[in-house]
């Protein structure tokens, strides 16, 4: 069982399209984070959302942590080819030495 | 570079054999995650120290596996006796825990070390 739900698991779009990728837990998190990956590399940290309803803007991307701060999304606009890549959000827990339970990824993929 | 490196970053071996990672973190930070990831999954905690102490195993982790962070600086893992369900990308990270913003443990990740055993 998932801890950490991510949904969809794969996306494929045309360029300019918006998309949102969701991330669903039942626990509680003291911290979320959203990373990127791209094919044989370590995830690229994209986030970090600490406050429930938080919103974060960073470019074309919008995160949201949810008011219970149990879930959370990613929004992006206009989505490019260079966009294309693993989306991972990983939550965490200040109390057990922050480790990150990690979703299993959406898997994006931007034609142009 | 000042980010996080892993040595090598690619590792092919025959079953039964011992393998060894090298991780280098971010020099002033003071934890330090061993993540494994397989193919369509996220990763998974294996393991993290504080300084050089080592603070929580996974499961995960079975008596194969060791990791050591001696002078709280690198960090090595090693497999030893490996299966072929040890084939994985294995990942390291480091974050600065003390206060203000880093108390969130924002994780950053090295490129892996991806182990192939045949």
């Amino acid at each position: 069982t998932q801890l950490l739900e991510q949904s969809p698991q794969f996306l494929s779009i045309q360029e300019g399209e918006n998309l949102t990728v969701y991330c669903n837990s039942s626990s509680v998190f003291s911290s979320l984070q959203w990373y990127r990956q791209e094919p044989g590399e370590g995830p690229v940290l994209l986030v970090t959302v600490v406050t429930g309803g938080e919103v974060k803007k960073l470019k074309r991307l919008t995160f949201q942590f949810g008011d219970a701060r149990k879930d959370s999304s990613l929004h992006i606009t206009a989505a490019q080819p260079g966009d294309t890549g693993l989306y991972l959000c990983a939550g965490a827990w200040n109390n057990q030495g922050g480790k990150l339970i990690f979703g299993q990824g959406t898997e994006l993929s931007v034609k142009p | 570079d000042t980010g996080v490196s892993q040595n090598p970053r690619h590792k092919i071996t025959k079953r039964g054999q011992n393998v060894t990672f090298r991780c280098d973190p971010i020099s002033e930070h003071n934890r330090l995650y061993w993540y494994r990831q397989t193919l369509g999954q996220g990763p998974e905690f294996l393991t993290y120290f504080q300084n050089e102490a080592q603070l929580e195993k996974s499961r995960l982790l079975s008596d194969r596996f060791s990791a050591e962070r001696p002078k709280g600086s690198f960090s090595t893992l090693e497999i030893q006796r490996t299966e072929q369900g040890d084939s994985a990308m294995y990942l390291c990270a480091s974050s600065l825990v003390g206060g203000g913003r880093s108390s969130y443990n924002e994780q950053f990740f090295g490129p892996g070390t991806r182990l192939t055993v045949l």
